[in-house]
């Protein structure tokens, strides 16, 4: 069975401009979750989505928001992307909204010149 | 903000060694969990230990947390080369209306020389 999806795996942007981030969980999975992760950190929660509603959200500004699809795949998007949004973003899928056990995905990294 | 945070940030071991790594967080917690990380990649769940639990084995694994200390560690026996990466912990709060979101430390970069 698949994994965790994520594309690209690789994305280098200029200040100012927009980033869409994609993410497609297990088959199964309905429930995807976004962190971010700077280099020499632990990942930070950015956002949780179950069943296309939003569950949970971390403390990111308002450049930040994502949505889920049917097929429960979803989207990360950073608008006005400033040099500190450099990071690897994770995606996690899981069973259920309130599943612990969480598989991730191999990540973006995304840099930001 | 991180949760976690975890000691040592970096450990160099021989195989065969074993190596042990230290996580102490803040607030209660439903349940704590470690992950390991190859090179700056995705995260791979080793295992979960409920707040109500005080040991756990997972093949070379060993993971124990007091909860009254609010600290876990992680034990690895008989180290590989193999085993080299980050190692992090994430706990999940007790109290959650945010779905599962978790709380990552820092993290320990092991290396594992052969």
């Amino acid at each position: 069975d698949a994994g965790v999806t994520q594309s690209p795996t690789h994305l280098i942007k200029t200040r100012g401009q927009q980033v869409t981030l994609r993410c497609s969980p297990i088959s199964g999975h309905k429930s995807v979750s976004w962190y971010q992760q700077v280099l020499g950190q632990g990942p930070q929660f950015i956002f949780q989505y179950y069943e296309k509603e939003e569950r949970g959200r971390g403390n990111f500004p308002d450049r930040f928001s994502a949505r889920q699809f049917p097929n429960y795949s979803s989207e990360l998007n950073v608008n006005a992307l400033l040099l500190g949004d450099s990071a690897l973003y994770l995606c996690a899928s899981s069973l259920a909204a309130d599943s612990y056990e969480q598989y991730f995905g191999p990540g973006t990294r995304l840099t930001v010149t | 903000s991180q949760q976690g945070e975890e000691d040592p940030q970096a450990l160099s071991i021989q195989e065969g060694e074993n190596a042990t790594m230290n996580c102490s967080y803040k607030t209660s917690i439903n349940n704590l969990q470690w992950y390991r990380q190859n090179s700056g990649r995705g995260l791979v769940h080793l295992i979960l230990i409920r707040s109500n639990e005080r040991e756990k084995h997972s093949g070379r694994l060993r993971v124990t947390l007091d909860t009254s200390k609010k600290s876990s560690s992680l034990l690895i026996t008989a180290s590989r080369a193999a085993d080299t990466a980050s190692y992090f912990c994430a706990t999940a709060p007790r109290y959650n209306n945010a779905g599962n979101m978790l709380t990552f430390g820092g993290g320990t970069r092991l290396m594992v020389k052969p």
